[in-house]
């Protein structure tokens, strides 16, 4: 069946600091890809999104694009600050009536001043 | 209005207390979810509506109930739940269009069961 597995945290980096979280999948067909971001005790907010093979997408200096080959998502920042830590989860979305999302299981990370 | 709203924020109730949760959206989307999410895990889905009919029951205990009244609101009644069941309840809604495939989470709301 589909699947989303990411890196395991948590991830700590300094300001400033260049982040990756990797994230693969498993899926029939062409699913489209999200990356979602949930700060200390709120819900998930939908950071970016990418809906086939290379596309980017891209979201308040975050950016991810869909690798059909290597079957990833991976979300990269440039230079993270103290208020992106946060629990970050992968997601792809099937068909199954209507939509229906396969998380991954977060990854949380941490930036330090 | 480009928001999902949940109340209450946070609740505590007893295992044979009956509460609701509720979700609003007014959005004009046409498809609304419950999801479940304990401590450091991912959130589960447990039931999805699309144009207020039930379209998905993730196989849970009938001692949660869900409700959808109109195609703005969606509630979640609560009845003899136990301690195993605290946890972060949230709900999402998701448009027509080329965008179905997004959904668009709530605050959520914290659930404590003594």
């Amino acid at each position: 069946g589909d699947s989303v597995t990411q890196m395991e945290g948590p991830v700590t980096l300094s300001e400033e600091a260049f982040l990756t979280i990797n994230c693969t999948y498993t899926a029939t067909g062409y699913p489209s890809l999200f990356w979602y971001v949930q700060y200390p005790g709120e819900g998930l907010q939908l950071l970016l999104k990418a809906t086939k093979a290379d596309d980017k997408g891209s979201n308040k200096g975050f950016e991810a694009t869909y690798r059909k080959e290597t079957t990833s998502f991976h979300l990269e920042k440039g230079s993270v600050q103290v208020s992106d830590s946060a629990v970050y989860f992968c997601a792809l979305s099937r068909i199954s009536g209507t939509y229906k999302y396969i998380f991954g299981t977060g990854t949380r990370l941490k930036v330090l001043a | 209005d480009t928001e999902v709203t949940q109340t209450p924020k946070h609740l505590v109730m007893g295992m044979t207390n009956k509460k609701s949760l509720k979700c609003e959206q007014h959005m004009g989307h046409r498809a609304m979810y419950w999801y479940k999410q304990k401590a450091k895990k991912p959130p589960e889905l447990m039931f999805v509506y699309s144009y207020e009919k039930l379209s998905i029951n993730e196989s849970v205990p009938s001692r949660f109930s869900p409700e959808c009244p109109n195609s703005s609101l969606l509630n979640l009644h609560l009845h003899a739940l136990q301690p195993e069941d605290s946890a972060l309840y949230l709900c999402a809604s998701s448009p027509e269009g080329h965008d179905r495939d997004t959904q668009y989470f709530g605050p959520g709301t914290r659930l404590t069961v003594l």
